[in-house]
């Protein structure tokens, strides 16, 4: 089973506003991630959790704040965010062998 | 950290034809090289990868080459059909262990 879910699939949310997208794997992989994709671009790497510790952060703004519950779980807590911020955001898991899976994306809409 | 880039941006094909997209990369310490295919509005789908210890991988009409020496890489799709349309990004993981992907490739199947 190659399978990444993520909650909701579509989010409007207004600048003042904090919301939460989710993802979830059980394919045992270690290492899972936070990428945000904009129309017709390739996606960019947010952040990477490795065992469930933050190895990498992109220079994310601190308006994106993430969280690896256990896991199985990832979490992308959003707060005061802007219109540029309206993109795919894409959760991806990866085991041993490298390949990351991608889940099907929540798309976020900030008015 | 790893540079990819992918050309043509768009690549139109006649149905039944062949499609070639070229990939460079930077990092010659990168092993792995993935290849996705994105629907409209659907997630990133691995179609193909390959590792740097082997020059071309087969998947029936998909096949990838590898040429470490000149540090390029190409996805061959044969026999192209309708739902072949999408677009496709090439991706090298660096030694850092970030995937770069490629800016992407436009491909359109004419019935």
């Amino acid at each position: 089973d190659t399978e990444v879910t993520q909650t909701p699939k579509h989010l409007v949310m207004g600048m003042t506003n904090k919301k939460s997208l989710k993802c979830e794997q059980h394919m045992g992989h270690r290492a899972m991630y936070w990428y945000k994709q904009k129309a017709k671009k390739p996606p960019e790497l947010m952040f990477v959790y490795s065992y469930e510790k933050l190895s990498i952060n992109e220079s994310v703004p601190s308006r994106f704040s993430p969280e690896c519950p256990n896991s199985s779980l990832l979490n992308l807590h959003l707060h005061a965010l802007q219109p540029e911020d309206s993109a795919l955001y894409l959760c991806a898991s990866s085991g041993a062998m490298e390949t990351q899976y991608f889940g099907p994306g929540t798309r976020l809409l900030v008015l | 950290g790893e540079n990819v880039e992918q050309h043509p941006s768009t690549l139109s094909v006649q149905e039944g034809d062949s499609a070639v997209i070229k990939c460079t990369y930077s990092d010659s310490a990168s092993n792995y090289f993935p290849w996705y295919k994105q629907e409209l509005g659907k997630r990133p789908q691995l179609i193909i990868d390959i590792r740097s210890n082997v020059g071309e991988k087969k998947d029936q009409r998909i096949a990838v080459t590898l040429n470490k020496t000149a540090k390029h890489f190409s996805l061959h799709i044969t026999e192209t059909q309708p739902e072949d349309s999408a677009v496709y990004f090439c991706a090298g993981l660096g030694n850092d262990y970030k995937l770069s992907f490629g800016a992407g490739t436009t491909v359109t199947v004419r019935a």
